[in-house]
């Protein structure tokens, strides 16, 4: 069994609509969960953080933890073209300095 | 921005052939790390330093090698090139932002072998 789950997509949308991405992972001792976007032939941009459980927003998007289901998701709000791309979620333990990668999530968001 | 470059950018090679990719950072950061990113799999780590000298293997460092001489440079070595090792190499630092570890990655080193 992988440490993290992602499903791969692909995923289309039409502009403004919103969009849930998640991932599940099996190691509770994950404490730090972080969302990437990468764009077609660049390298993974961090788009957001978060410890432990809870909710965090920054602007369009929303990222959430549920630790006792183990279980991450991350909300777009009207979503734009400008957000297609592949976004990975990451997670780490108590050390920090080890990364565990989902497959990534591909979305496409349509004019 | 997290000031990491990589070189090359682009590398074709034939199979057998020694490799060396170079990461270099610019904010004297003490983690480092070597991914590959190839499709259905993700990124999967092959190698990081927590210092200079100081390197550990990751889950996929069979053939390869890396070597940290100067905190702002880290390098990763294909010994004798394989057409497995196809793909997409990504360097990245660790970093504390606000009480938490995050991964910062540059531009990616695409390499064919053929």
């Amino acid at each position: 069994q992988k440490e993290v789950e992602q499903d791969p997509g692909p995923l289309s949308v039409p502009e403004g609509a919103i969009v849930s991405l998640n991932c599940t992972y099996s190691n509770s001792a994950f404490q730090y969960f972080m969302w990437y976007r990468q764009y077609s032939r660049k390298g993974p941009e961090l788009l957001m953080y978060t410890y432990s459980s809870g909710n965090k927003e920054d602007g369009r998007f929303t990222a959430q933890v549920d630790k006792s289901s183990k279980y991450i998701s991350l909300f777009i709000r009207d979503s734009q073209p400008s957000d297609s791309a592949t976004y990975l979620c990451a997670m780490s333990g108590n050390t920090g300095n080890q990364f565990y990668f989902g497959t990534g999530t591909s979305l496409t968001v349509i004019p | 921005d997290a000031g990491i470059t990589q070189s090359p950018r682009h590398k074709v090679t034939e199979t057998g052939t020694p490799v060396t990719l170079r990461c270099h950072q610019t904010e004297n950061h003490r983690y480092m790390y070597w991914y590959r990113q190839d499709p259905g799999h993700g990124l999967r780590l092959i190698h990081y330093s927590y210092g200079v000298k100081d390197t550990d293997k990751g889950e996929v460092s069979d053939g390869y090698s890396v070597s940290r001489s100067k905190t702002e440079d880290f390098l990763l070595t294909l010994e004798s090139a394989t057409s497995s090792q196809t793909s997409v190499y990504f360097c990245a630092i660790g970093r504390r932002d606000r009480g938490q570890e995050t991964q910062y990655f540059g531009p990616g080193t695409r390499l064919l072998v053929l």
